[in-house]
């Protein structure tokens, strides 16, 4: 089945600490997306990236890092320099040319 | 620039009766318009779509949704809710030629027996 994985689901994290989250798609797309969710606040936008070895920074790119050195995989770190980490994180992907985007289940980070 | 507005944050209907969730967007080109669904502790599902054609748009479950342009609207209704349809709806607008999404803060529907 085609789709996008994220892992793990769970995820808690000691303060000071950098975490990777993993986002893995086979549905041959060639753009991907990092988004943040938090209450009340929809969805937005950390990281995208069009193509193999090239990323952009969204709206709230501080205290996170991304890479993209396969089509397949685009994790996201979240590193101590980000203050608020506790979140929903939702990976997404899209055909470069059309127009909507496909989501992984998530996951959620806790900073204990 | 582009925008979007959910006109409400939560809307309780009973099992049965229509749903109506309001979104209102701007922007300076001809849009793209979503509207996806999220269960709670899930990913976002695509309800359904407009891009430029019938401006009537019939999607998944049931729901449906209409670009009116003159009042930069794109309402998503449903003409019976079930209790599964309870659950956040975010309406979701994508300037042409970008891959950026812009979302809005989400609709919170309940569904009351």
């Amino acid at each position: 089945d085609g789709g996008i994985t994220q892992s793990p689901k769970y995820l808690f994290r000691k303060e000071g600490q950098n975490v990777t989250l993993s986002c893995e798609q086979n549905l041959n797309h060639d753009a991907m997306y990092w988004y943040r969710q938090d209450p009340g606040q929809g969805l937005r936008l950390i990281y995208y990236s069009q193509i193999v070895n090239d990323f952009q920074k969204g709206d709230i790119a501080e205290g996170y890092s991304v890479s993209r050195e396969k089509k397949e995989s685009f994790p996201l770190t979240v590193t101590s320099a980000q203050k608020n980490p506790t979140a929903f994180y939702l990976c997404a992907s899209s055909i470069a040319q059309y127009t909507e985007a496909f989501f992984g289940q998530g996951t959620r980070l806790t900073v204990v | 620039a582009q925008s979007v507005t959910q006109l409400d944050s939560h809307v309780s209907v009973s099992e049965g009766t229509p749903v109506l969730l309001r979104c209102n967007y701007s922007s300076s080109y001809s849009p793209s318009l979503f509207w996806y669904v999220q269960h709670p502790n899930k990913g976002l599902q695509l309800l359904l779509k407009y891009t430029s054609a019938a401006t009537l748009v019939k999607g998944i479950n049931g729901f449906e949704a209409e670009f009116k342009k003159s009042e930069t609207s794109f309402h998503l209704t449903k003409p019976s809710a079930h209790m599964s349809d309870a659950a956040e709806y975010f309406c979701v607008v994508k300037k042409d030629g970008a891959n950026n999404l812009f979302f809005g803060t989400g609709t919170r529907l309940t569904v009351i027996p």
